[in-house]
């Protein structure tokens, strides 16, 4: 199975910020992953696919990039609905694999 | 809009089968573009793909679930289903059914449902 490492788990962040979460993957997976974000009690909400396209209907400020076992996320200028928590999935092979998570709180 | 919509008991017994289904609506499930996914979430803890099922019924499995995952299609009623054999306290869970969508050269999950929590308890 491919393992997801993402850092940080935890990020404190101000209104206004800009903020990068990090995926790492165990092997390479060209550029087959995805961004989720998940609200309290909520389902996952596509970000981000292909490692840099966004999602239709996702704001702008949310960018990916990355390629190979390395992948970041950025949220640039937070907003209050943006404080809750990111995964990672690879979809190159089966199963598919998500990342930890990481919960971007208030500071 | 597609939307998905999780079914079935809240509450399993240790060692029995936990089944639930999820019902499609807005689309079709027929289509050769996506398949048909479940993935739950421990209480607190993060995401795991259970695996998927194509509408002619190929499937795909997380082999940590051991065989004890069993995925179906009934494109008839738009419903895909999941049972789990021989529960145990660690699958506890809130179960998410989700459609991946293939786009030809990537895959990714653009539409879930809510989601259904499954406690597994005598």
């Amino acid at each position: 199975d491919i393992q997801l490492t993402q850092s940080p788990s935890f990020l404190s962040a101000s209104v206004g910020d800009t903020v990068t979460i990090t995926c790492r993957t165990s092997q390479d997976i060209s550029n087959y992953l995805a961004w989720y974000q998940q609200g309290p009690g909520k389902a996952p909400k596509l970000l981000i696919y292909a490692a840099s396209i966004l999602q239709s209907g996702v704001p702008s400020r949310f960018s990916g990039s990355g390629s190979g076992t390395d992948f970041t996320l950025t949220i640039g200028s937070l907003q209050p609905e943006d404080f809750t928590t990111y995964f990672c999935q690879q979809l190159k092979s089966y199963p598919l694999t998500f990342g930890g998570g990481t919960k971007v709180e208030i500071k | 809009q597609l939307q998905l919509q999780e079914s079935g008991p809240g509450l399993v017994k240790p060692s029995e089968t936990l089944s639930l289904s999820c019902t499609v609506s807005g689309g079709s499930i027929s289509s050769t573009s996506f398949f048909w996914g479940w993935i739950r979430q421990p209480p607190g803890k993060g995401l795991e793909w259970i695996g998927n099922v194509y509408f002619i019924g190929t499937t795909n499995y997380n082999p940590s679930l051991q065989s004890r995952a069993t995925i179906s299609v009934e494109t008839s009623k738009y419903q895909f289903s999941l049972k789990l054999t021989s529960v145990t306290a660690a699958d506890t869970a809130v179960y998410y059914c989700a459609r991946q969508t293939w786009t030809g050269r990537y895959y990714y999950m653009d539409v879930w449902g809510k989601g259904t929590t499954v406690t597994v308890s005598s």
